[in-house]
C-alpha cells in the first residue's frame, strides 16, 4: 500500500498566486485532514473531512479551501498565497475520527515569496 | 478547546541514558493522548496512544508513557537512549467524537555518543 501520498514535495510561489496541494490515500479512510507545521508551533489543523462531501474548519482555516468529492482525495487550495503561508504542509488520514491513529504523508514544503 | 504543552523544545541525552520528554494536557473531559515521532524530512509516526484503558502505555521502539490525571501529564520515557532515537517528538490530544487533534510545539531529542 502507498498509504498517504502528497504532491508536490516542494513548491515556490509568488505572493498572490494560487495553487492546489494534492493528497490521496488508498486505505479507504473516512477521516482526512490538513496540518501546517511551523517552527516552535508544532502542527496546526487547517481543515478536515469525515467523509466524501463533508468538510469542516480546524484551528487555522483562513486563506485555504478544501473539498472532498471522493473518499481517496482531499486537495488543499491556496486562493491567493501570502508569505505567512510559507510552511510545511502535512496531510493525514485515519479510519474514523481523530481518536484513531493518524497516518501522515511525507509533507509539502511551500515557500511564498 | 483541549491543548497540550511540551516542556523543553530541545532535550539532549547521552547514549544509554534515560529519555524523559514532558507533556501536560488541558481538557475539560477525559482526553485521548498520543505521542508521535518525526524523523528528518518525513511525516509523523505514532509511538503510542492513551484511550482511557491502562494508565501506563507501551509503544514502539521501547518507549512508554504514563497518564497521570492528578498531574494532567503524559510524559514519554525510554530507559536507555539509542542514537536512532534522535528525532522530534510531538504530544497530541483529542477527545472522543472530536475531530480536532491538537499538537504540542514539539521536543527535539539529540542523542550524544
Amino acid at each position: 500500500n502507498a498509504g498517504v501520498t502528497q504532491t508536490p514535495k516542494f513548491q515556490v510561489l509568488k505572493t498572490g498566486q494560487s495553487m492546489t496541494l494534492q493528497c490521496a490515500q488508498d486505505m479507504n479512510h473516512e477521516y482526512m485532514s490538513w496540518y501546517r507545521q511551523d517552527p516552535g508551533m508544532g502542527l496546526r489543523l487547517i481543515h478536515y473531512s469525515v467523509g466524501a462531501g463533508i468538510t469542516d474548519q480546524g484551528e487555522v482555516p483562513n486563506g485555504y479551501n478544501v473539498s472532498r468529492s471522493t473518499t481517496e482525495d482531499f486537495p488543499l487550495r491556496l486562493l491567493s498565497a501570502a508569505p505567512s503561508q510559507t510552511s510545511v504542509y502535512f496531510c493525514a488520514s485515519s479510519y474514523y475520527q481523530g481518536v484513531e491513529k493518524l497516518f501522515f504523508g511525507s509533507g509539502t514544503q511551500l515557500s511564498v515569496l | 478547546a483541549q491543548s497540550v504543552t511540551q516542556l523543553g523544545s530541545h532535550v539532549s541525552v547521552s547514549e544509554g541514558a534515560l529519555v524523559l520528554l514532558r507533556c501536560n494536557y488541558s481538557s475539560s473531559v477525559p482526553p485521548y493522548l498520543f505521542w508521535y515521532v518525526q524523523y528528518p524530512n518525513q511525516g509523523l509516526q505514532l509511538l503510542l496512544k492513551y484511550t482511557s484503558a491502562a494508565t501506563l502505555v507501551k509503544g514502539i521502539n521501547g518507549f512508554e508513557a504514563e497518564f497521570k490525571k492528578s498531574e494532567t501529564s503524559f510524559h514519554l520515557t525510554k530507559p536507555s537512549a539509542h542514537m536512532s532515537d534522535a528525532a522530534e517528538y510531538f504530544c497530541a490530544v483529542t477527545m472522543y467524537n472530536n475531530n480536532d487533534m491538537r499538537f504540542g510545539a514539539g521536543t527535539r531529542l539529540t542523542v550524544k555518543p
